[in-house]
């Protein structure tokens, strides 16, 4: 049973459109970070939401904790080429020092 | 910033070979560094956390006498996957924490491409 769940697994859109991305999952975690990783390379963190309900935004990503802390949101507006790669939810399982990905979203922005 | 530096990027290897892969934290000291390995189109699985001057703690179905991992010092661990198939062909990527707070930043190499023939 994967603990988080990415939805779409794929999404291609026109530069210009607004698009939002989920992660899900029945537990309930202290907090939920969120990465791109582009191709061949390692994963970069992107943000780190901590308290249920909060909204951080960074440029043109809105990113959100859900309120019972069980799931969060990415939407991006405006999406530009530079946005495409593979946008990844993590968790840190139990407690410890260990991350946890789920399957992640492919994004492709098309010029 | 935080840099973590993978070695080599790309390697190619015969089967029943082994293969080094080298995971360093270049202006931070990182007691604890995690390998993970991503198949096509899949997202990163934890491997084994490598934790310096110890044993390393492999996750559940992770052989590790196929995976080695070395962590010397403060800034180095090292991977190796002994005796080589092709189905160990992947993307390997080690990350580490700049603080001792499971919450604190975890920076990621980037990635060594194994392939296996």
């Amino acid at each position: 049973t994967q603990l988080l769940e990415q939805s779409p697994q794929f999404l291609s859109i026109q530069e210009g459109e607004n698009l939002t991305v989920y992660c899900n999952s029945s537990s309930v975690f202290s907090s939920l970070q969120w990465y791109r990783q582009e191709p061949g390379e390692g994963p970069v963190l992107l943000v780190t939401v901590v308290t249920g309900g909060e909204v951080k935004k960074l440029k043109r990503l809105t990113f959100q904790f859900g309120d019972a802390r069980k799931d969060s949101s990415l939407h991006i507006t405006a999406a530009q080429p530079g946005d495409t790669g593979l946008y990844l939810c993590a968790v840190s399982q139990g407690g410890s020092e260990k991350l946890v990905f789920g399957k992640g979203t492919k994004l492709t922005v098309n010029p | 910033g935080a840099v973590v530096s993978q070695h080599p990027s790309r390697v190619i290897c015969k089967s029943g070979t082994s293969v080094k892969i080298e995971c360093r934290s270049l202006d931070f000291q990182a007691t604890t560094m995690f390998w993970y390995r991503q198949f096509p189109k899949q997202s990163l699985m934890l491997m084994a956390t490598s934790n310096e001057g110890s044993k390393a703690t492999y996750e559940q179905g992770v052989e590790k006498d196929k995976f080695l991992i070395n962590h010397a010092s403060l800034t180095l661990s090292t991977l190796t996957v002994t005796s080589a198939h092709p189905e160990d062909s992947s993307f390997y990527i080690c990350s580490a924490r700049t603080g001792l707070h499971h919450n604190s930043p975890l920076h990621f190499g980037n990635g060594t491409r194994l392939t296996v023939t």
